[in-house]
């Protein structure tokens, strides 16, 4: 099956950017996903990019799509306390009724 | 607007048990899904509902069943509950397959 990796965990200051990186193995991918899941919740979906967009902008948040090397990252702009979550990164495939999860990155934000 | 609605919201079993867990969507969507999240698994997808009517195995389908009752409702069967179905259980809903998915707030299940 396909792969969708990310790094597991993350920490910054309060004020700091914030970039969780997420990488996958389908060069087919249509849609790629940002989900925030904070604890004890469900998940919340936070952003999506179409795969033939670079870049998506949603105001603290910024998703880079880099098509020829898989890379997708999203990039979280004067992180907040409350941004503390977890972070999944998932890619639906061309042809595919499901869609693809990583395994999360835990964004911890100190103050 | 409720969105998506699972019951109940934990539960504690015994080894051989049976029991179903609920899931319910406002959102006329058509697609239905089922997870399971355990930690450094990630969310692994058990079962899935094209449409009403059809079901459809996802990567972990052992030891469970689904019902797509009727648009609105898909629900997940535990036959004989063992340990390691232990998880928290997701269910979530799309307006079409594979599209964009609303998460329900989660089903805690221990089995002892």
């Amino acid at each position: 099956g396909e792969d969708v990796e990310q790094s597991l965990f993350l920490s910054v200051r309060e004020g700091d950017s914030s970039v969780i990186n997420c990488t996958y193995t389908d060069s087919s991918s249509t849609y790629l996903y940002w989900y925030k899941q904070e604890p004890g919740a469900g998940l919340q979906l936070l952003t999506y990019i179409f795969s033939n967009m670079d870049m998506k902008q949603d105001q603290r948040l910024t998703v880079l799509l880099n098509k020829k090397d898989k890379h997708l990252s999203l990039r979280i702009a004067d992180t907040q306390t409350g941004d503390s979550a977890i972070y999944f990164c998932a890619e639906k495939e061309s042809g595919y009724s499901t869609l693809t999860f990583g395994k999360g990155t835990m964004l911890l934000v100190s103050p | 607007n409720a969105g998506v609605t699972q019951t109940p919201k934990f539960q504690v079993l015994k080894t051989g048990q049976s029991m179903t867990l609920q899931c319910a969507q406002d959102m006329n969507h058509n697609s239905m899904y089922w997870y399971r999240q355990d930690p450094g698994m990630g969310l692994r997808l058990i079962y899935y509902s094209a449409s009403e009517g059809t079901t459809d195995k996802g990567e972990v389908p052992n030891g469970y069943n689904v019902s797509r009752l009727n648009k609105r409702e898909f629900s997940l069967r535990l036959e004989s509950a063992a340990p390691s179905q232990t998880s928290v259980y997701f269910c979530a809903s799309s307006e079409g397959r594979g599209e964009t998915q609303y998460f329900g707030p989660g089903t805690r299940l221990l089995v002892l």
